[in-house]
Formats: C-alpha cells, sequence, structure tokens
C-alpha cells in the first residue's frame, strides 16, 4: 500500500508570493491533518480536515488554508508569503477523524526568500 | 493548553548502550501518546502509539510506557545501534487528530 504522498518536495517562493500544497493520504482514509515544523517553534499543528471539511484548527493566521477534495486529497494554501513562513510542511493521514494513529508524509520544503 | 517537553534535548551514546528517552506534559488528560522518529529532512515515522487507558507498548528493541497521573512517558531503546541515530519525538493528543509534540531528543549513536 502506498504511503503518503506530499508535492512538491522541495519549493522555493518570494515574500508576498502565494503557494499551493499538496498532499494525497494512503488509500482508504479519510482524515487530513497539516503541520509546520520550524527550528524556532517545532512541530505544530495547522489544521485537519475530514469528509472535505475542516474538523479542527491551530493558532495560524487567515494567511493559511486549505481543503479537502471528494477523494480525500488535501491542500494547503499560504497568502502572501513571508519570511518566516519557511519551513518543512508536514501531512498526515489516518483512517478517520479521532483515529489513533496517524502516518505521515516526507514533507514539503518550503524556503520564502 | 498542553506543553510537552523532552528531556534531553540531545544525547550521545556509544553503540551497544541502553538508553532512556523522557517525555513530560502537563495536562494528563490526553486521548493518546505517540513516539516517532525523524531522519533529518525527512518526514516523521511513527515508532509506537500507547492509548491512554494502556500503560506500555513494545516493539523489538524499542518500549515506550505511559504515566498519565504523571504526565510523563518513557521511550527504553535496548542494544542503540548507529541506524538508531535520528531525532526522537513524542506527541500526545487531547481531541481528536490534533497532535501536540515535544521538542525533540537529538540521538546520536557513535561506533
Amino acid at each position: 500500500k502506498a504511503g503518503v504522498t506530499q508535492t512538491p518536495r522541495y519549493l522555493i517562493k518570494t515574500r508576498g508570493q502565494q503557494v499551493t500544497l499538496s498532499c494525497s493520504p494512503i488509500s482508504g482514509h479519510r482524515s487530513v491533518s497539516w503541520y509546520q515544523q520550524t527550528p524556532g517553534q517545532g512541530l505544530q499543528f495547522l489544521f485537519e480536515y475530514f469528509s472535505e471539511t475542516q474538523r479542527n484548527k491551530g493558532n495560524f493566521p487567515g494567511r493559511f488554508s486549505g481543503r479537502q477534495f471528494s477523494n480525500s486529497r488535501s491542500e494547503m494554501n499560504v497568502s502572501t508569503l513571508e519570511l518566516g513562513d519557511s519551513a518543512l510542511y508536514l501531512c498526515a493521514s489516518s483512517v478517520r477523524t479521532g483515529e489513533l494513529e496517524q502516518y505521515f508524509g516526507p514533507g514539503t520544503r518550503l524556503t520564502v526568500t | 493548553k498542553q506543553e510537552v517537553t523532552q528531556i534531553p534535548a540531545a544525547l550521545s551514546v556509544p553503540e551497544g548502550e541502553n538508553l532512556v528517552l523522557n517525555c513530560s506534559f502537563t495536562d494528563s488528560a490526553i486521548y493518546n501518546l505517540q513516539w516517532f522518529r525523524q531522519d533529518p529532512g525527512k518526514g516523521l515515522t511513527s515508532l509506537l502509539l500507547i492509548q491512554s487507558s494502556q500503560r506500555e507498548q513494545t516493539s523489538g528493541r524499542l518500549n515506550a510506557s505511559l504515566d498519565k497521573s504523571s504526565g510523563r512517558s518513557t521511550l527504553y531503546i535496548a542494544a542503540s545501534q548507529p541506524g538508531d541515530s535520528a531525532t526522537y519525538l513524542c506527541a500526545v493528543s487531547g481531541t481528536a487528530s490534533k497532535l501536540t509534540f515535544g521538542t525533540g531528543t537529538r540521538l546520536q549513536v557513535t561506533l
């Protein structure tokens, strides 16, 4: 069974631009969560989607948004990029919301210059 | 607000040693606790998951314990190997799928 896939793996953007990251969960998994990892703040929860609905949201500004499609694939969008948005963005999937175990993808490394 | 702390922040041990990584959390009302491994620049690999009703879980050379009342968990690695070198993260969930992560312990196992 294929694992969680994230595209692109690496991305370089300029301040003020916007970016869209994609996550394809494990087949049969319907919940997708997004996390941001930075050296200063560590791993922080962004949001979770289940059945195309946002179920949970972390403490991030409205520039960070997401959505989930009917095939459970999820996208995350960051508008008006700031230097501080440079991070590794990880998504995790589970069978359903509240499921005990989550499986993480390899991440997208975003660099904002 | 849940806070998760891991001690030590970094650890270097010679191959073959047994070692213990510590994780503490401030709110004992957790749903479960997971230990992950992260190699440099990579995603997370789940090692062990302990449900709130459990006391410990074992997988191969790894053993994790959970004491909810004291807000503590330990990850025991037996007979460490160079391939165990990585950053180890513990994470707790209070609701649904939201995980709160610790700061991590960077482990180096030397030959």
